[in-house]
């Protein structure tokens, strides 16, 4: 099955710098990656999503690249808030199989310092 | 975005006792939720797949008669921890997909089960 693999485990940045956080998938078939962003406490929360068919994809502060050859994806944040500490997690899905179920790498735990 | 209710938050039971966990969709239909067991500052790991009218289908490790999962109509999904032991204390999440909607899932709130 899918496997998933997130990295680094911890990250942590100066306020106003960049943050990146890198994702590899396993299974060629996997077609939607979507990043969540947890808050102490709180419930997952989509941030962005990335289609196989889509290399890049930008809102904002935050992009996503994707490398289908290579089966990895990458968050970019860039101008990093003190809002944006929270734990970030990729996850990898073949949306064309019915099932759409979400298998999630490890999580990276992000701390923007003031 | 649609908005996904799990209850209770937090529940407390003692060894050997059965522990039921609601999964509801609010305001949109969900033909499939997901119920995750996240341990702390570890990731979300799926335990199973949960369709409406059929049965659950379970992730490998995951003993479907120890975590009874029940999907009975498009805006419900309970998780049923049974025989509870400490070991099964642990933070609970479902996340549902609108059955109208492409790709996102949205995740409940979460329900954190302490077995004492």
């Amino acid at each position: 099955g899918e496997n998933v693999e997130q990295h680094p485990s911890t990250l942590s940045v100066q306020e106003g710098d960049s943050a990146v956080i890198k994702c590899t998938y396993s299974d060629s078939a996997s077609n939607y990656f979507p990043w969540y962003k947890q808050e102490l406490g709180k419930r997952p929360q989509l941030i962005i999503d990335i289609r196989s068919n889509v290399g890049e994809k930008k809102d904002q502060r935050i992009a996503v690249t994707l490398n289908k050859t290579a089966k990895h994806f990458s968050l970019h944040i860039t101008e990093t808030q003190p809002e944006d500490s929270a734990v970030y997690f990729c996850a990898a899905s073949k949306q064309s199989t019915g099932t759409y179920k979400y298998i999630f790498g490890t999580g990276t735990r992000l701390k923007v310092l003031a | 975005g649609a908005v996904v209710s799990q209850h209770p938050s937090w529940v407390i039971c003692k060894s050997g006792t059965s522990v039921k966990i609601e999964c509801r969709s609010l305001d949109f239909q969900a033909t499939t939720m997901f119920w995750y067991r996240q341990f702390p500052k570890q990731s979300l790991m799926l335990m199973a797949t949960s369709n409406e009218g059929s049965k659950a289908t379970y992730e490998q490790g995951v003993e479907k008669d120890k975590f009874l999962i029940n999907h009975a109509s498009l805006t419900l999904s309970t998780l049923t921890v049974t025989s509870a032991h400490p070991e099964d204390s642990s933070f609970y999440i479902c996340s549902a997909r609108d059955q109208g909607a492409v790709t996102e899932a949205f995740f409940g709130q979460g329900t954190r089960l302490t077995v004492v």
